[in-house]
């Protein structure tokens, strides 16, 4: 049984362009959620998503936007990059109206900036 | 934003010691979870805890809901060398609902063998 897969591992994008984050949950899962772990603190909940619509929204700029798709996978991307999204992206998987007491995480993507 | 506050910041240990870390918050939380991650991993679920005064184990670790609900205690007893890591303690946001996590900065935890 597969757990919450992610790719790539890792990425180095410049100032102003665009990313693409991919995850594919948990057997099983049907909600995801995208974290942000800047170094040295601990994740920042970006959004969340269930049947295929973001149902909840942390502190982010509409630059982040989000996709789910039919079989559950996600897709997160960033315009318009900025040196302060260097960090590890995290997705977590869960079953719905559960999502804290089964959230599985993925080992991230981790982007850098230039 | 809310925030959940973590001390201490890191732990230098020596195999075989005891482990005590917590977490406080302004607000009131009704789940508390704590997590550890490794590098290169996302973090994992280590124990959740449901209702205030609640204490739950794990193996070698324990962890307590403060009976305040503002606040959670993580221990762990005869460290090893592969408890090696950054603890995390989360909870659903207050304000948010119950599906966005918030979380500590963490507490990073070296054991010397």
């Amino acid at each position: 049984d597969a757990g919450v897969t992610q790719s790539p591992t890792h990425l180095i994008k410049t100032r102003g362009q665009q990313v693409t984050l991919r995850c594919s949950p948990k057997s099983g899962h049907d909600t995801v959620s995208w974290y942000q772990q800047a170094l040295g603190q601990g994740p920042q909940f970006i959004f969340q998503y269930y049947e295929e619509e973001e149902r909840q929204r942390g502190n982010f700029p509409d630059r982040f936007s989000g996709h789910q798709f039919p079989n559950y996978s996600s897709e997160l991307n960033v315009n318009a990059l900025l040196l302060g999204d260097s960090a590890l992206y995290l997705c977590a998987s869960s079953t719905s109206g559960r999502a804290f007491g089964t959230q599985y995480f993925g080992p991230g993507t981790r982007l850098l900036v230039l | 934003g809310q925030q959940l506050n973590q001390s201490p910041q890191s732990m230098f240990i020596q195999e075989g010691e005891d482990v005590s870390m917590n977490c406080t918050s302004s607000s009131i939380f009704n789940t508390w979870l704590w997590y550890k991650q490794e590098p290169g991993e996302g973090p994992v679920l280590l124990i959740a805890l449901y209702k205030a005064g609640e204490l739950t184990s794990n193996g070698r670790l324990t962890a307590q809901f403060g009976i305040t609900r503002k606040d959670s205690f993580l221990n762990i007893s005869a460290s090893i060398p592969s408890d090696v890591g950054i603890y995390f303690c989360a909870g659903p946001s207050p304000q948010g609902g119950s599906e966005k996590l918030v979380f500590g900065k963490g507490t990073k935890l070296t054991v010397n063998p």
